[in-house]
């Protein structure tokens, strides 16, 4: 069954850090790859697709990497408002899977 | 703006049926795949069905195959998800959502909490 491997599961980290969060998929994917943030109590908000490309008005901290079947998101400069669970998503075909997700929270 | 609104929250026993829907403006409905994605209570996003802009192709999660149906209404700008057999499983908010380019989801709905429980 085709998996998409999210790690870590959590973490925490200071104001102004930098976090890497890894997605890994079972089998490649190319290039079709998005992530979402989820703030606590929230609906999901696209951040990036294509693995690398921002959405418009998230915030150039927010950027992505990768292609095939290993993809990383990095937040730069860690903000309090960056508090919430990011999901890494396939799009390459179904199933449409999603990772299980990182919490990110301040320490 | 785009708007996606759902409707259909319910609490249903095991085995029961339910059918949701998702009502958009904003945007040139037709035009765009659709999908589900569901969120247990405390857990992670499952997707759950794609329907592309005509209608004519679907996909299902395995979890729901066979179970659930998702259809549109183009003329009505409505997205739905016919859920029959339900599992204590399948309890979850089920968040209606809209895709760019390809099944990347911009725009979420506020979700509906449906209830499988006896």
């Amino acid at each position: 069954d085709f998996q998409m491997t999210q790690s870590p599961s959590s973490l925490s980290a200071s104001v102004g850090d930098r976090v890497t969060i890894t997605c890994r998929a079972s089998q490649g994917i190319n290039n079709h790859l998005a992530w979402y943030q989820q703030r606590p109590g929230k609906v999901p908000k696209l951040l990036i697709y294509a693995a690398s490309t921002l959405q418009s008005g998230v915030p150039s901290r927010f950027s992505g990497s990768g292609s095939g079947t290993d993809f990383t998101l990095t937040i730069n400069n860690l903000q309090p408002e960056d508090v919430s669970t990011y999901f890494c998503q396939n799009y390459n075909g179904a199933p449409l899977t999603f990772g299980g997700g990182t919490k990110v929270e301040i320490k | 703006d785009v708007q996606l609104l759902e409707s259909g929250e319910g609490l249903v026993q095991p085995g029961g049926s339910l059918r949701l829907s998702c009502a958009a403006s904003g945007f040139i409905f037709s035009s765009y795949t659709m999908g589900w994605v569901r969120q247990a209570p405390g857990k992670g996003l499952e997707w759950v069905s794609d329907i592309n802009p005509s209608g004519g192709t679907t996909y299902y999660a395995d979890s729901v195959k066979g179970r659930f149906t998702i259809s549109r209404d183009n003329s009505k700008s409505t997205l739905y998800l016919q859920m029959n057999s339900l599992r204590a499983e399948d309890t979850a908010v089920y968040y209606c959502a809209k895709a760019g380019g390809a099944s990347w989801y911009h725009y979420w709905g506020q979700g509906t909490l449906v209830t499988v429980s006896s």
